[in-house]
């Protein structure tokens, strides 16, 4: 139990769905983040939250649609993806906004574009 | 953009063999963090380095931050199979990750 759950665990989805990824983090964290970890690659920034404004937006397709709507839920919408989007998305939250904050991580959604 | 690289990608080690990794970055970075991710699993933090010159161990492993806050290492002394795993280092205020260093250890 890492104090961040996502949901759901797995999603397979064909290019023309819509579907989202849920966030909750239980630790009273002020921070939270989306991540997308490929195979063979970094781990990639997408979107961070401070405080429920999004503070940073790294050139992301505008397929993904993220949403926070309190400081506790973080979503991920998803539409009209692309194969190569298939990875897993991670969750993170931290006290403070990143850099010096430790991150705690959710056990990832792990998606399939078909 | 800036760049945090990791060294070795990948390093099988015998049971008891030491394993360090390494991480370097051509800015000067304000602090470096590493995270372990098990295989199937979510990377969780180990620790955090802020000044010039630290070292800090957590028991087996020894994190150090070099003088110039441009490079990093984690050594493992005597690896065991639960050693096993992704290490990544992760450095500066954006918090940039390495592709990481994969551990496999045999018994």
């Amino acid at each position: 139990e890492t104090g961040v759950t996502q949901t759901p665990r797995h999603l397979v989805m064909g290019m023309t769905n819509k579907k989202s990824l849920k966030c909750e983090q239980h630790l009273g964290h002020n921070a939270m983040y989306w991540y997308k970890q490929s195979a063979k690659k970094p781990l990639e920034l997408m979107f961070v939250y401070s405080l429920e404004e999004r503070v940073e937006n790294n050139s992301v397709p505008s397929r993904f649609s993220p949403e926070c709507p309190n400081s506790s839920h973080l979503f991920l919408h998803l539409h009209t993806l692309q194969p190569e989007d298939s990875a897993l998305y991670l969750c993170a939250s931290s006290q403070v906004r990143q850099g010096f904050g430790e991150l705690f991580f959710g056990e990832g959604s792990r998606l399939t574009v078909l | 953009g800036q760049q945090v690289m990791q060294i070795p990608q990948y390093q099988h080690v015998q049971e008891g063999e030491d394993f360090t990794t390494y991480c370097n970055s051509s800015t000067t970075l304000s602090n470096i963090q590493w995270y372990k991710q098990r295989p199937g699993g979510h990377p969780v933090f180990l620790i955090q380095l802020v000044k010039s010159g630290e070292v800090k161990k957590q028991k087996r492993l020894t994190f150090q931050f070099g003088e110039a806050k441009k490079n990093s290492s984690l050594h493992i002394t005597a690896t065991q199979t639960t050693d096993v795993g992704t290490y990544f280092c992760a450095g500066g205020t954006a918090l940039i990750f390495g592709k990481g260093t994969t551990l496999s250890v045999s018994s």
